[in-house]
């Protein structure tokens, strides 16, 4: 079965750029798509299609996918990005999630 | 604005059955997939289940396979998951998520606020 891997946890000084990998053998060739998740809180999409930001998304959330990397990158961190980000692909008929990346704004 | 609402959650026992609904509203039901997810306590997010728009097609996590079928209603805007010989791994907050496309394998790109299920005796 397909897996994707993301690591743990991130951290991130308030106004710096956090990036978070996703890892899956030819990831490239599928589209990535990332979830945050608030504490308490249902996931929200916010990257699409490897690099689409749905509508009320900030422009500080930007995503890319080649290889087997999708990465999503969070540029001029707020402490409101503090969450947990998740990754997922869609292969032969499932949605693979990642485990899941925490970041932390300190 | 798109509304998931689900229900049907609660304590049940190992080996028993539940059914989990969830009411949509805000959008053209009928034109996209539909999924649940669920997630542990403390741990990720885990895919359970898609239905197609027409519900025609269907797909189940191999975790969960041959014991939970997923239904629609489309006259009722209405998106239903089975479960049965239910075991303590099922436990987790479980989620309805609305797809971006008709056939599933989209993005999910709205969610409700779920509904708890906890199988123990």
């Amino acid at each position: 079965s397909y897996e994707l891997t993301q690591p743990p946890s991130v951290s991130v000084s308030p106004g710096q750029t956090a990036s978070i990998t996703c890892s899956g053998d030819k990831l490239g060739d599928k589209y990535a798509y990332w979830y945050q998740q608030r504490p308490g809180q249902s996931p929200v999409l916010v990257i699409y299609q490897d690099n689409q930001r749905p509508s009320g998304i900030p422009e500080r959330f930007s995503g890319s996918n080649s290889g087997n990397t999708a990465s999503l990158t969070i540029s001029g961190t707020e402490a409101t990005d503090e969450a947990d980000y998740y990754c997922q692909a869609w292969d032969s008929g499932t949605y693979v999630f990642g485990p899941g990346t925490k970041v932390t704004v300190l | 604005e798109v509304q998931l609402l689900e229900s049907g959650g609660g304590l049940v026992q190992p080996g028993g059955s539940l059914r989990l609904a969830c009411a949509a509203s805000g959008f053209t039901f009928s034109s996209y997939a539909m999924n649940w997810v669920r997630q542990a306590p403390g741990k990720g997010l885990e895919w359970v289940a898609t239905i197609s728009a027409s519900g025609a097609t269907r797909y189940n996590a191999d975790s969960v396979k041959g014991r939970v079928t997923i239904s629609r209603d489309n006259t009722k805007n209405t998106v239903h998951l089975h479960m049965n010989s239910l075991r303590a791994e099922d436990t987790a907050l479980y989620y309805c998520a609305k797809d971006h496309a008709e056939g599933g394998g989209s993005s999910l790109d709205f969610w409700g606020q779920g509904t708890l299920v906890t199988v123990s005796s």
